[in-house]
C-alpha cells in the first residue's frame, strides 16, 4: 500500500467482495496506528485505530490487523459498497514527544466495480 | 458542532503574493495541525501547536509561519507564495496526550491553493 510519486496503488474490487488494504510501516517504536477514507474533494475521515498492544480491532464493516514482526498493517473491508471507494491511507504514531505527530503513508486507491 | 473548518476553499495566487489560511475547531481540541497533501502523495506535515501561544515546526516549514493566538483557530501564512506551494492544505485538531493518551485527528475538507 506505499504510493510511488503520482501512481496510487490501485485495488479493484467488485461490490459485496471483501478488501484488504495493506500498509508497510517503518518504525518499531510506533505505538498508535489510524486509518483514514478519504473521498474525492474532501478531508480524511477516521476509519479505526489500533494501539500497539494489540493485533486485531474490529469495528462496523472494517477490522484493522497488526502484525509488530513485520511491521505491517491491514485494513479489512467485509462486503465492499460503492460508497467504500475512497483512496485509504494507514498513520502511525512515531513521535511520542509533544504533538502525537502522525506519518502518514502513500494511499491505496479502491474502485468498487459494480 | 461543525467540527474543523477552513476557510478559504480555494484561492488561486500569483507569486510573490501573501495570504493566511484559517483553521477553526469548535471542539475544544488543545491540539491543531496544517499539512499538505500533492497529487497521489500523503499527507506532510508543516507545522503544529500544542496549545494556545504554542507552535513547533513539522516535517516540511519552510516558507510557512503559523500562529495560535486563540485555542479555536490555528492560521497558516504564506508570506511570499511560491510555485511550489501549490497544493491542497488540510487542517486538524485533537484532544491533548493523556485525555485519554491516544486519540485520531479530525480533519477539515481543505484548501486547494494554486500558485501561478
Amino acid at each position: 500500500g506505499e504510493s510511488v510519486g503520482l501512481h496510487l496503488p490501485t485495488l479493484s474490487v467488485q461490490e459485496g467482495d471483501n478488501s484488504i488494504i495493506n500498509c508497510a510501516y517503518s518504525n518499531s517504536a510506533s505505538d498508535y496506528f489510524i486509518w483514514y477514507k478519504q473521498e474525492s474533494g474532501k478531508g480524511p475521515q477516521f476509519i479505526i485505530d489500533i494501539r500497539s498492544n494489540m493485533d486485531k480491532r474490529q469495528g462496523q464493516r472494517v477490522t484493522v490487523l497488526l502484525n509488530k514482526t513485520v511491521k505491517h498493517l491491514s485494513l479489512q473491508i467485509a462486503a465492499t459498497q460503492p460508497g467504500d471507494s475512497a483512496v485509504y491511507f494507514c498513520a502511525e504514531n512515531r513521535d511520542k514527544a509533544a504533538g502525537n505527530k502522525l506519518t502518514f503513508g502513500g494511499g491505496t486507491r479502491v474502485l468498487v466495480k459494480p | 458542532n461543525a467540527g474543523v473548518t477552513q476557510t478559504p476553499k480555494f484561492r488561486v495566487l500569483k507569486t510573490g503574493q501573501s495570504m493566511t489560511l484559517l483553521c477553526a475547531q469548535d471542539m475544544n481540541h488543545e491540539y491543531m495541525y496544517w499539512y499538505r497533501q500533492d497529487p497521489g502523495m500523503g499527507l506532510r506535515l508543516i507545522h503544529y501547536s500544542v496549545g494556545e501561544g504554542t507552535t513547533a515546526k513539522g516535517e516540511v516549514p519552510d516558507g510557512y509561519n503559523v500562529s495560535r493566538l486563540k485555542k479555536q483557530n490555528f492560521l497558516l501564512g504564506l508570506e511570499s507564495a511560491a510555485p511550489s506551494q501549490t497544493s491542497v492544505y488540510f487542517c486538524a485538531s485533537k484532544p491533548a496526550q493523556g485525555a485519554p493518551s491516544h486519540q485520531p485527528q479530525h480533519f477539515g475538507d481543505g484548501t486547494r491553493l494554486s500558485i501561478l
